[in-house]
């Protein structure tokens, strides 16, 4: 059964600096990896979605990696902003099934 | 205008009645999913549909039913809520084939549900 987990649960930072949030997986056998973004009271954003034949992503100052052997993929979040402040969501499809299986998220905290 | 959207956006109800959440889409996807999520945890799946005449559950559809009523709508329902039903709950969409889309989801605002 596919566990995804996410450490650390939260995270503050000052403005300005480089950041990694990460996110494991217990069964490599997965068809794709997706990131999202979740604001308070607002539903989840797709922030960059990697298949499982490619090694990372790309979007302005998010980049996102993924290690299938090693059950891993990073979040890299360049030059943080306060704006950035926002829970951070991993999850995983299966190959063989539809389902999607979500981590329970990273609380980022940005400070001005 | 938003591509998936949820009614209402919150709920306070009694223990015992009917709740009816509602979702619809513009993205002209064939796949519909409505989630929940609970403070500290993942999203888990309630249900899922690949198109109008396909119903399935997911991993915790005790307590709750659903409704493809067209390719854009899909409800989900609680015929008896309890207090263990409070959670924000999302629904989301997904394209039409893998070859084309990748299967990305795209997600709903949510609903905010509060069984008393």
């Amino acid at each position: 059964k596919q566990e995804v987990t996410q450490i650390p649960a939260a995270l503050s930072v000052p403005e300005g600096e480089n950041l990694v949030l990460n996110c494991s997986f217990t069964d490599s056998a997965i068809y794709n990896l997706q990131w999202f973004r979740q604001d308070p009271g607002k539903g989840l954003t797709s922030l960059l979605l990697i298949q499982s034949s490619q090694r990372e992503q790309t979007s302005g100052r998010l980049n996102a990696s993924l290690d299938k052997s090693s059950g891993r993929s990073t979040l890299y979040i360049a030059a943080s902003q306060p704006g950035d402040s926002a829970t951070y969501l991993c999850a995983v499809r299966n190959t063989g099934g539809f389902k999607t299986i979500f981590g329970a998220g990273t609380r980022l905290f940005v400070k001005a | 205008d938003a591509d998936v959207t949820q009614t209402p956006r919150n709920r306070i109800t009694k223990t015992g009645k009917r709740i009816m959440l509602e979702c619809s889409q513009t993205k002209g996807h064939d796949r519909m999913y409505w989630y929940r999520q609970d403070p500290g945890l993942g999203l888990r799946l309630i249900y899922y549909s690949f198109d109008v005449k396909d119903i399935n559950k997911g991993e915790i559809s005790d307590g709750y039913s659903v409704s493809r009523q067209a390719q854009a709508k899909f409800s989900l329902s609680l015929e008896s809520a309890i207090p263990n039903q409070t959670a924000l709950y999302f629904c989301a969409t997904s394209g039409p084939n893998e070859r084309e889309s990748y299967n990305e989801q795209f997600f709903g605002p949510g609903t905010r549900l509060t069984v008393l």
